[in-house]
């Protein structure tokens, strides 16, 4: 079915401190895994995307992971900052007739100073 | 470079009336995409436009649908509007069928009383 499941619902750390962000996705065909950070009164906003053929993607303080087999992937942020302090969405694609992004339920992530 | 556009910001509308909410996708971008984001809940998928055709559809009834301009600019039209129909509507873009690297719009707030 189409289903992606992320947790946890919220996370705070301090600043400095390293966050993870988890997402499970139900098809096996799923091939493309973006991540995108909502900041309040704004539009999501893609922060980094990983594909199916790669395990392992970094930007800055910024990677991601991909586990196929376990069809789980996640969001790793280092040396957090208080600007950091979002709502973050994983999503993937299904691949039924049409292909289309299906979100998680995001993640509000809060960077205390 | 312009991002994507969406109006209005917010839109205030009675039970049973009809909203239209716009969306201009960034330049060079064909396929354009609709979500609902209920108040604490993730992007829901709504609606897909490429070369100004339907692609594709989410589980929403048919009164939400919409249209695709020739300049590829988009269209949002909800009738009869019930009171679980407040929601952010977002609009994202992207090159021509590709479900990666969606760019958002800022969203439309609709509030139905």
């Amino acid at each position: 079915g189409e289903n992606v499941e992320q947790h946890p619902s919220t996370l705070s750390v301090q600043e400095g401190d390293s966050a993870v962000i988890k997402c499970t996705y139900s098809d096996s065909a799923s091939n493309y895994f973006p991540w995108y950070k909502q900041e309040l009164g704004k539009g999501p906003q893609l922060i980094i995307d990983i594909r199916s053929n790669v395990g392992e993607k970094k930007d800055q303080r910024i990677a991601v992971t991909l586990n196929k087999t376990a069809k789980h992937f996640s969001l790793h942020i280092t040396e957090t900052q208080p600007e950091d302090s979002a709502v973050y969405f994983c999503a993937a694609t299904l691949n039924t007739g049409f292909q289309k992004l299906v979100f998680g339920t995001g993640t509000r992530l809060l960077v205390s100073p | 470079e312009a991002g994507v556009t969406q109006s209005p910001t917010h839109l205030i509308k009675t039970r049973g009336q009809q909203a239209t909410l716009r969306c201009s996708p960034i330049s060079g971008h064909t396929s354009v995409y609709w979500y609902q984001q209920a108040l604490g809940l993730g992007l829901q998928f709504l609606l897909w436009y490429d070369e100004g055709e339907e692609r594709n559809r989410g589980n929403f009834p048919p009164r939400f649908s919409g249209r695709q301009f020739p300049n590829y600019s988009s269209e949002l039209n909800v009738n009869a509007l019930e009171l679980e129909d407040s929601a952010l509507y977002l609009c994202a873009s992207s090159l021509a069928g590709a479900l990666n690297e969606q760019f958002f719009g800022p969203g439309t707030r609709l509030t139905v009383l």
